[in-house]
């Protein structure tokens, strides 16, 4: 599958500041999927986009696809010492069935 | 409760060792991964399958085998062969996915740690 690109690899907020993370392609998405890695755990499915242009929302989460299938992002409204971890946007197409393609993830540190 | 089980939690490896990472699910899922993730990096393919008794080779395959003897018991073995095994491994299930239909979200383990001696 098609390496995405993540930034900003990463991102200190003061807590109550809002977050957000990029994904890019060069290529066109069939879709994407996010995925949240607290300290020391294991990757955590939050969301899947299919559609273009699509927005989904998450309590203080939001996740937006581009028109074009190409981009994503990832926005927390006010974050919490809760949203502490690593955010992975996962290329969930590509040539090959069951192949996740993962970025290098954006690393959010939260200070209280 | 339905999961994904990882065992153990830590692993050391002598030089010139073969271990063993167990990896058993109870969610009824066809497909089942292996990723490995190295400090501050995503996560790489291993191996994969996405039915019992077939596999398929990763991004990153050399120094690995699988079996998939069981649809809930997907193993690795970390050879000797492996000569940098020092990082976190990950097993994944899927319920599968098919040429028609949308990927499915994945499911982790808990991960081991393998280090060496």
């Amino acid at each position: 599958g098609q390496q995405v690109m993540q930034i900003p690899q990463y991102q200190h907020v003061q807590e109550g500041e809002d977050f957000t993370t990029y994904c890019n392609s060069s290529t066109t998405l069939s879709n994407i999927q996010w995925y949240k890695q607290r300290p020391g755990g294991h990757p955590v499915f939050l969301i899947q986009l299919v559609k273009s242009g699509e927005v989904k929302k998450q309590k203080r989460l939001t996740f937006q696809f581009g028109e074009a299938k190409k981009n994503s992002s990832l926005h927390i409204t006010a974050t919490q010492t809760t949203d502490v971890g690593t955010y992975f946007c996962v290329n969930a197409g590509g040539t090959s069935y069951g192949k996740l393609t993962f970025g290098q993830g954006t690393i959010l540190t939260v200070h209280p | 409760d339905g999961g994904i089980t990882q065992s153990p939690k830590y692993l050391f490896r002598k030089e010139g060792q073969n271990v063993t990472l167990s990896c058993e699910q109870n969610l009824n899922h066809d497909a089942m991964y292996w990723y490995r993730q190295d400090p501050g990096q995503g996560l790489r393919l291993i191996y994969y399958s996405q039915i019992v008794n077939d596999f398929q080779k990763g991004d990153i395959a050399e120094g690995y085998s699988v079996s998939r003897e069981k649809k809930e018991s997907f193993p690795l073995t970390v050879t000797s062969a492996q000569k940098n095994p020092t990082a976190f491994y990950l097993c994944a299930s899927s319920t599968g996915t098919g040429r028609f239909k949308p990927y499915q979200p994945q499911h982790f383990g808990d991960g081991t740690r393998l280090s060496i001696l």
